[in-house]
């Protein structure tokens, strides 16, 4: 199953709202997981099935879509949010990942 | 506080072996499905196979096609990732992954990720 992630790249100021887009090339239910990547740091978990927030992550983020379309949303960005967002698809194996969105201030 | 601790940089040359490792604490190390993911640069990140520890039940993505072997010491609490040949393609950093929360029915998210450990091979 391949994962395109929209934009690649996205600039906001801080207190914006940012939105990611994650498609996937066939329907899989609920079953998304999304990652933040800081430079030089290993992903950590945000959300998974669509919408259920990791423990410790800020309810500024949400998530949100069923079947091949899916958004992860930031209300009001924060300079601690700077970072590479990626989706990750668990429904079939081989599990994939999308490409990833870069977020800048 | 669930740890997944991985082992150090290397420099390899192209055509020799390579077993790297990530020792997990803090969890019931035997009990849950624990693997790797690769990331090289301007690519995606690649899932590259897990493992489940207590009876070594291994499931391998076919994109690696072999080239890499999974394997578990629960004595040790530690998973290793081990080359015989390797290529300069397998540069890059791999990230051992802990999944606990998955739903039954489903396939792998990681809730853990480790260090990080970057592979360097170049002749």
């Amino acid at each position: 199953i391949q994962m395109t992630q929209s934009p690649s790249i996205v600039s906001a100021s801080v207190g914006d709202r940012v939105t990611i887009t994650c498609r996937a090339s066939q329907r899989v239910r609920y079953w998304l997981a999304w990652y933040q990547q800081k430079p030089g740091k290993a992903p950590k978990l945000l959300i998974y099935s669509t919408s259920q927030l990791e423990t410790g992550v800020p309810s500024r983020f949400t998530g949100s879509g069923y079947g091949t379309e899916f958004t992860l949303t930031i209300s009001s960005l924060q300079p601690d949010d700077i970072a590479t967002y990626y989706c990750q698809q668990f429904h079939s194996a081989p599990v994939t990942f999308g490409g990833g969105t870069k977020v800048e201030i | 506080e669930m740890q997944l601790a991985q082992s150090v940089a290397e420099v390899k040359k192209p055509g020799e072996s390579l077993k790297i490792s990530c020792q997990g604490s803090g969890y019931s190390f035997s009990n849950h499905w624990i693997g790797w993911v690769r990331q090289r640069p301007g690519r995606e990140l690649e899932w590259m196979g897990i493992i489940y520890p207590d009876d070594s039940d291994t499931r391998d993505s076919p994109s690696f096609g072999g080239r890499v072997t999974i394997s578990a010491d629960k004595s040790l609490n530690t998973v290793y990732l081990h080359w015989t040949f390797l290529m300069a393609s397998d540069s890059g950093i791999y990230y051992c992954v802990l999944s606990t929360k998955t739903p039954a029915g489903t396939e792998y998210f990681f809730d853990l990720w480790g260090q990080g450990t970057l592979v360097t091979v170049s002749s």
